[in-house]
């Protein structure tokens, strides 16, 4: 079965500063990888994917993730974070299209001003 | 507004009593999906459908917990007898089964508080 482990529970970064949320992954094969966020009063927001090809994928909002499959890893980054990122992150693995999806324990993002 | 709708958005009831929420997926999406999430923690699957049938169920479906989609639009979930570890959002998504990647897309969630 597939896990996701997100390490950091809480991370508080200040505006205009870089970000990396830490993700890893336990699959037998490649998986379908994703983040979502999570914002308060609204619902999950899907912000990138990867299947296959090229390893570092764009999302919307600046967001970016890297697929490392030496590390089983798939960190989510961001060059300059605003304050209305500030929300909950997870990172979501599943085997296949149309599958149930596996989330993280989540990562709550504070941003100071 | 043609997001997945979820209903009613809040649910406080004694433990003993039953419940059930409806989600109407987005038009057209042959695919839904029941999550849970308890606090401090991410969505956990329970069950889905394609059209009409429940394909999967997760272990965490107890007997108390029963979800129809009777004509593979919208959806019900009814929990029996509630116990305090009910307590949750319950979360639900659709997609559209294209044969290539389908995005789930997520509702606001009903959040139940079992006194």
């Amino acid at each position: 079965a597939q896990s996701v482990t997100q390490p950091d529970i809480h991370i508080t970064v200040s505006e205009g500063a870089s970000l990396e949320l830490r993700c890893n992954y336990s699959y037998g094969a490649t998986p379908y990888l994703f983040w979502y966020v999570q914002s308060p009063g609204q619902g999950l927001q899907l912000l990138l994917k990867y299947f296959s090809g090229d390893t570092l994928v764009q999302g919307i909002k600046g967001f970016e993730a890297e697929f490392k499959r030496s590390q089983s890893s798939f960190n989510l980054r961001k060059p300059s974070v605003h304050w209305s990122d500030a929300a909950e992150y997870f990172c979501v693995v599943t085997k296949s299209s149309g599958d149930k999806l596996t989330f993280g324990t989540g990562t709550r993002l504070a941003v100071r001003p | 507004d043609t997001g997945v709708s979820q209903n009613p958005r809040h649910k406080i009831t004694k433990r003993g009593q039953n419940v059930t929420f409806r989600c109407d997926p987005i038009s057209e999406h042959n695919r839904l999906y029941w999550y849970r999430q308890t606090l401090g923690q991410g969505p956990e699957f329970l069950t889905y459908f394609q059209n009409e049938a429940q394909l999967e169920k997760s272990r965490l479906l107890s007997d108390r917990f029963s979800a129809e989609r009777p004509k593979g639009s919208f959806s019900t979930l009814e929990i029996q007898r509630t116990e305090q570890g009910d307590s949750a959002m319950y979360l639900c998504a659709s997609s559209l089964d294209l044969g290539s990647y389908n995005e789930q897309f997520f509702g606001p969630g009903t959040r139940l508080t079992v006194l």
